[in-house]
């Protein structure tokens, strides 16, 4: 079974900069969740999709981030403008059914972004 | 507040050496604990999801429990393998369900 892809692995930029994540979940998934992880800290939610609907993106900083999933399979993140506390990887998880469920999440490996 | 926290930040161990890793959590409605592993440069990597307290859940040298207010992930006689960060995940019910994720353990079995 293919796992979660994401690309492009690695990217940096400079400040002001504008950038792009995309992730490929896996098959049939209908939840893709986008997480933010800095160094030293654990995973944080961004934004929450149940198939091409947003379930949360409470924390999701929208004045520069915005995220939107096609079709309910393949997802973009992009930040425009990037600051230098963006810096850190950026994490594409699935899991099968709903957000009501308690289902575990598979994760890709993820996009490491630093911004100079 | 939800809040989750994992002790140690960091833990070296002999070969052999066994030990527990802390999670502790204050959240409301708890729909389940999930213990994750990470590898330098992956994803986190599901293990064990703890439902109610006083569940025990195993796989090869590790055995996870679950009390009202923390969970324990035990590590039996560790070989340089289990190396990783080991993330912690309460479940709790805000409309839908939402994991917080803790900080992490950073493990390092040395031989």
């Amino acid at each position: 079974e293919a796992g979660v892809a994401q690309s492009p692995r690695y990217k940096i930029i400079e400040k002001r900069q504008s950038v792009a994540f995309w992730c490929n979940p896996i098959s049939g998934h209908a939840t893709l969740y986008w997480y933010q992880q800095i160094l030293g800290q654990g995973p944080k939610l961004l934004i929450q999709f149940q198939n091409n609907g947003v379930v949360d993106d409470s924390q999701l900083p929208k004045d520069r981030f915005s995220a939107e999933r096609l079709k309910g399979v393949d997802s973009t993140l992009k930040i425009q403008p990037a600051k230098l506390e963006d810096s850190a990887v950026y994490l594409c998880a699935s899991s099968l059914f709903g957000a009501s469920t308690n289902e575990k999440l598979f994760f890709g490996s993820g996009t490491q972004l630093s911004v100079l | 507040e939800d809040q989750v926290t994992q002790s140690p930040e960091a833990l070296r161990l002999q070969e052999g050496e066994s030990s527990s890793l802390n999670c502790s959590y204050t959240v409301s409605g708890l729909r389940g604990l999930f213990w994750y592993r990470q590898d330098p440069g992956k994803g986190p990597e599901f293990l064990f999801t703890l439902y109610s307290a006083g569940e025990e859940k195993e796989k090869e040298r590790l055995k996870a429990t679950l009390t009202k207010k923390e969970s324990f992930l035990h590590i039996t006689a560790p070989k340089p393998e289990d190396s990783a960060t080991y993330l912690c995940a309460p479940m709790f019910s805000g409309g839908y369900n939402k994991l917080i994720f803790g900080a992490g353990t950073r493990l390092a079995v040395h031989p």
